[in-house]
């Protein structure tokens, strides 16, 4: 069982959706990040939290600790909003000890 | 503006040969990292350096190699000892290994031909 699990694999939405993402993680962490993989390869960090909720514009980050728990949702969903979001998990020994999920592949039709 | 440049975008190399891939960063960040994107799976690192002229062996490091001379810059090799090298390559920073921020290039598509 991979330590960091992401669901669904793939998703595909219609412009204007809610769109919820959801990562699962079975290690101890000191913090969690959302990450987006746009179609030409590079990758930005969109959130990094360690509790509780964030949120950027239309995206919204949530963690639940004890249920070893994240959620990314993106409200108003649009078709730039298509790519890969990955999940990823750090301990206390920081960024060179981060687990990667498999990342979810995010579609929105016009 | 501050980030993280790598290069070449797209490489082909024929079996046998080696190949370097660049990264140079201007974030003044201590540690640098490369990872390695397969389809389908999470990303894994392959080198880091925690400070100039020191750098630790990652999950997957057989059959690569890397620098680190400077501080801004972390080249890696990807040696004709790697048996399947086609992948996607990225590198990253952050401020020292101590912290969880990270921060990604633009990545560097491999191809072996």
């Amino acid at each position: 069982k991979n330590e960091v699990e992401q669901s669904p694999q793939n998703l595909t939405a219609q412009e204007g959706e809610f769109i919820t993402i959801n990562c699962s993680y079975s290690v101890g962490i000191s913090a969690l990040h959302w990450l987006q993989q746009h179609p030409g390869g590079g990758i930005v960090s969109l959130f990094m939290l360690s509790s509780g909720k964030k949120k950027h514009g239309r995206l919204i980050a949530t963690i639940n600790i004890q249920e070893k728990h994240s959620s990314l949702h993106i409200t108003a969903s649009h078709p730039r909003d298509s790519a890969v979001y990955i999940c990823a998990v750090g301990g206390i020994q920081g960024a060179q000890k981060l687990v990667f999920g498999q990342g979810t592949r995010l579609t929105i039709n016009p | 503006d501050g980030g993280i440049t790598q290069s070449p975008k797209y490489l082909f190399r024929k079996e046998g040969q080696n190949v370097t891939l660049s990264c140079e960063q201007n974030l003044n960040h201590d540690a640098m990292y490369w990872y390695r994107q397969d389809p389908g799976q999470g990303l894994r690192l392959i080198y880091y350096s925690q400070i100039v002229n020191d750098f630790q062996k990652g999950d997957i490091a057989e059959g690569y190699s890397v620098s680190r001379e400077k501080k801004e810059s972390f080249p890696l090799t990807v040696t004709s000892a790697q048996k399947n090298p086609t992948a996607f390559y990225l590198c990253a920073s952050s401020p020292d290994s101590s912290r969880n921020t990270i921060y990604f290039g633009e990545g560097s598509w491999l191809t072996v031909v």
